[in-house]
C-alpha cells in the first residue's frame, strides 16, 4: 500500500509557483521520499528526490520538514506542460526485495492560462 | 540514448489469444520493471528483475502471466489466455540503482 497522502487535485496559474504537499508520517529513518510526474498518455517521469535535506534541480525543488513527515514539491514557474499528476513516493534505499516503488492516486495538477 | 523502448505501442486482441509485450531497457541498467495501469486500479508493480533474475513477483496477477528476461537487453511480459479484464497499459522501466526509473512509452492493450 502507498505509505503517502497526496490532494487528489490542484490548480495553479501559468507562471506562478505550483506547491504539491505530501503526507508521509509513517516515514522510517531510511527511506526516501521521492517525487514522480505522469504527462497524459506518457509514461511517468522521475522529478526529484531527497532523505532529509531540501533538494532543487532543473525541473522542481522538494520542500522536507524537519521530522520527516510531510515534503512538498515546488515547481517555481509552472507552464502549461507541467499538467500532470504527480506522484509523492517512499521508498528505501537498495535493491533488495524489499524495494518496491508505489504507485498512490497522486494530485493531478492543472495549470491554467 | 533512446530510452526504454516497449513493442508494440497498441495491441487489440481477443479474448483467448496469446499476447507477448516486449522491453528493451536502457543500454547498462541492471534493473527492470514491469508496471500495468488501469483507471481503476492506477499503477501496479508486476514484477522486477535485477541482474536479468526476477527479485519479486508478487505483483503478477495470475499464472496467466509471465515475464521473461532472457538476457539483460530485452524482456516479455506474456498473457496466455488473454482476458478483456487484462485490458491496460503495460509500462516498463529501468534503472542502474536506487529508485530513479526511467519509463518506456507504454503498450496499450485491448482484449475484446
Amino acid at each position: 500500500d502507498a505509505k503517502t497522502t497526496q490532494p487528489p487535485s490542484m490548480d495553479c496559474a501559468e507562471g506562478r509557483a505550483a506547491n504539491l504537499p505530501c503526507n508521509h508520517s509513517t516515514i522510517s529513518g531510511n527511506e526516501y521520499v521521492y517525487w514522480y510526474r505522469q504527462i497524459h498518455s506518457q509514461g511517468p517521469q522521475y522529478i526529484i528526490h531527497g532523505l532529509k535535506n531540501n533538494e532543487t534541480n532543473e525541473m522542481a525543488s522538494l520542500i522536507i520538514t524537519e521530522d520527516r513527515k510531510s515534503s512538498t514539491l515546488i515547481l517555481p514557474h509552472a507552464t502549461l506542460r507541467d499538467t500532470a499528476v504527480y506522484y509523492c513516493i517512499v521508498r528505501p534505499p537498495g535493491m533488495d526485495s524489499s524495494y518496491k516503488l508505489i504507485f498512490g492516486s497522486g494530485t493531478r495538477l492543472l495549470v491554467r492560462p | 540514448d533512446a530510452g526504454v523502448i516497449q513493442s508494440p505501442r497498441h495491441e487489440v486482441t481477443e479474448m483467448g489469444q496469446e499476447v507477448t509485450l516486449r522491453c528493451k531497457p536502457i543500454s547498462g541498467h541492471n534493473s527492470l520493471f514491469w508496471y500495468r495501469q488501469t483507471m481503476m486500479r492506477g499503477l501496479e508493480l508486476l514484477i522486477y528483475f535485477n541482474n536479468n533474475v526476477p527479485i519479486d513477483d508478487s505483483g503478477m496477477p495470475e499464472d496467466r502471466f509471465s515475464a521473461k528476461m532472457p538476457n539483460a537487453s530485452f524482456s516479455t511480459l506474456k498473457i496466455q489466455p488473454s482476458e478483456p479484464r487484462d485490458s491496460a497499459v503495460y509500462f516498463c522501466a529501468s534503472t542502474l540503482a536506487g529508485g530513479r526509473l526511467f519509463f518506456g512509452p507504454g503498450t496499450r492493450l485491448t482484449v475484446l
